[in-house]
């Protein structure tokens, strides 16, 4: 069973729109919550990260919000741009060894 | 400075056949993984080795060992390839000690078994 559930499988968002990405996580161990943005033929590469004492995180056009009661936390990117057009993938760790990633969200912004 | 690198890019095997993944990082992080990746499933972790010397299983260790050769390099094999070990394979690194959580994926191999 998957430890962290990730929704949409998709979304499609016009350009200068929100796009927003929810995850939810089952072990309340879990300490470091990383967002992961993966293009075709390509690695993931870290987005942005957050840990459960804050409950908001924002780097540029890029926000995480943690829910530690619900457990839950969503990356929200304001502005969308085609060149964000990507794979998404919430993660989830315990000391950052044993990483358990979401399903993924293929994200298509339109010009 | 390349990362974490990966051979092969690409790979067919047969049913029963080994092969061995090859994964080196130029980071001198301590800490390094492997993950595969397969529709629908996002990237589920194989082993990981938290320092040279040490290697443990991860969510879906079955039908595959590793080995960290040293520092740098950790590789993974498949001694008996099955098609469900078709996937995409991602290996990753990190440094290790608090505000040093960032894992560094290589560009992946793309394996499959026939």
């Amino acid at each position: 069973q998957q430890q962290v559930k990730q929704s949409p499988q998709s979304l499609i968002v016009q350009k200068g729109g929100i796009s927003i990405i929810n995850c939810a996580y089952e072990n309340t161990a879990f300490d470091y919550f990383p967002w992961y943005q993966q293009f075709p033929g390509k690695g993931p590469a870290l987005l942005i990260a957050i840990r459960p004492d804050v409950s908001e995180k924002k780097e540029g056009r890029f926000t995480i919000s943690f829910n530690k009661s619900a457990k839950q936390f969503s990356l929200h990117i304001m502005d969308s741009q085609p060149g964000d057009s990507a794979t998404y993938f919430c993660a989830a760790s315990e000391k950052n060894n044993d990483m358990r990633f979401g399903a993924g969200t293929r994200l298509t912004v339109k010009p | 400075n390349a990362g974490v690198t990966q051979t092969p890019k690409f790979q067919v095997l047969k049913t029963g056949q080994s092969m061995t993944l090859q994964c080196a990082q130029d980071m001198n992080h301590n800490s390094m993984y492997w993950y595969r990746q397969d529709p629908g499933m996002g990237l589920r972790l194989i082993y990981y080795s938290a320092s040279e010397g040490t290697t443990d299983k991860g969510e879906v260790p079955n039908g595959y060992n590793v080995s960290r050769l040293n520092k740098r390099e950790f590789s993974l094999r498949l001694e008996s390839a099955a098609p469900s070990q078709t996937s995409v394979y991602f290996c990753a690194s990190r440094a290790s000690g608090r505000g040093t959580d960032t894992q560094y994926f290589g560009p992946g191999t793309r394996l499959t078994v026939l």
